[in-house]
């Protein structure tokens, strides 16, 4: 149980234009999903929080209208990147929760996106 | 954002037990202490959570001491398939989930 998918799991796009990636919990209802970014070699890097039926609750220094963030259901959540940049590149993970934060955090395969 | 301290790396050969230890000085009392293992490309997989002294599961223990400033994860008998990172993740009660940088464990044969 507690099965998170992501989809697309890879993507290359062109300079300017916008990806959404969809991120859903395939066996449970998750009250809390998160979104991460993660460059090579690196710590995941927490972007936004997000609870279902409300706005995402954004990590200092990320820019909320460049990554839009939609969690219509207990089972989705969607992160958009609007006007990719090749600086935008980089492994986008998702997680959902159950019980909030302190609960157990079940992640997504992760989506590789690639900015030409 | 609270980040936890870990070893960058250890090296380990098949058959031992590993012992990785990670610091939170800082942990608030409704903090909740998860370690994850993450494979290249792929998202981090859960092995663990404790608040206090000492869990155990199929896979691994997770020593916690009174003062909880600190956290051990025991992987026994490792084996060349357990090579990853190993991050150790303080959930805070503020709704921020912050992960340290990992520990890269490498199990020779």
């Amino acid at each position: 149980g507690a099965v998170v998918s992501q989809h697309p799991s890879r993507v290359i796009c062109k300079s300017g234009t916008s990806v959404k990636i969809e991120c859903r919990s395939l066996d449970f209802q998750a009250t809390t999903m998160f979104w991460y970014r993660q460059f090579p070699k690196q710590s995941l890097m927490l972007m936004a929080t997000s609870n279902e039926g409300s706005k995402a609750t954004y990590e200092q220094g990320v820019e909320k209208d460049k990554f839009l963030i939609n969690h219509a259901s207990l089972t989705l959540s969607t992160l958009t990147v609007t006007s990719a940049h090749p600086e935008d590149s980089s492994f986008y993970i998702c997680s959902a929760s159950v019980g909030g934060n302190r609960g157990e955090q079940y992640f997504g395969p992760g989506t590789r996106l690639t900015v030409t | 954002l609270a980040k936890t301290t870990q070893p960058i790396s250890m090296d380990s050969y098949e058959g031992q037990e590993v012992n990785i230890t990670c610091s939170h000085n800082n942990i608030a009392t409704n903090d909740y202490i998860t370690w994850y293992q993450q494979f290249p490309s792929q998202g981090p997989r859960f092995i663990i959570q404790g608040y206090k002294t000492k869990v155990t599961n199929e896979v691994a223990s997770l020593f916690i001491p009174a003062d909880r400033k600190s956290s051990t994860l025991s992987l026994p008998r490792v084996s060349l398939s357990d090579t990853a990172v190993y991050y150790c993740l303080r959930s805070t009660n503020a709704g921020k989930s912050t992960f340290g940088d990992g520990t890269t464990l490498t199990v020779k044969p």
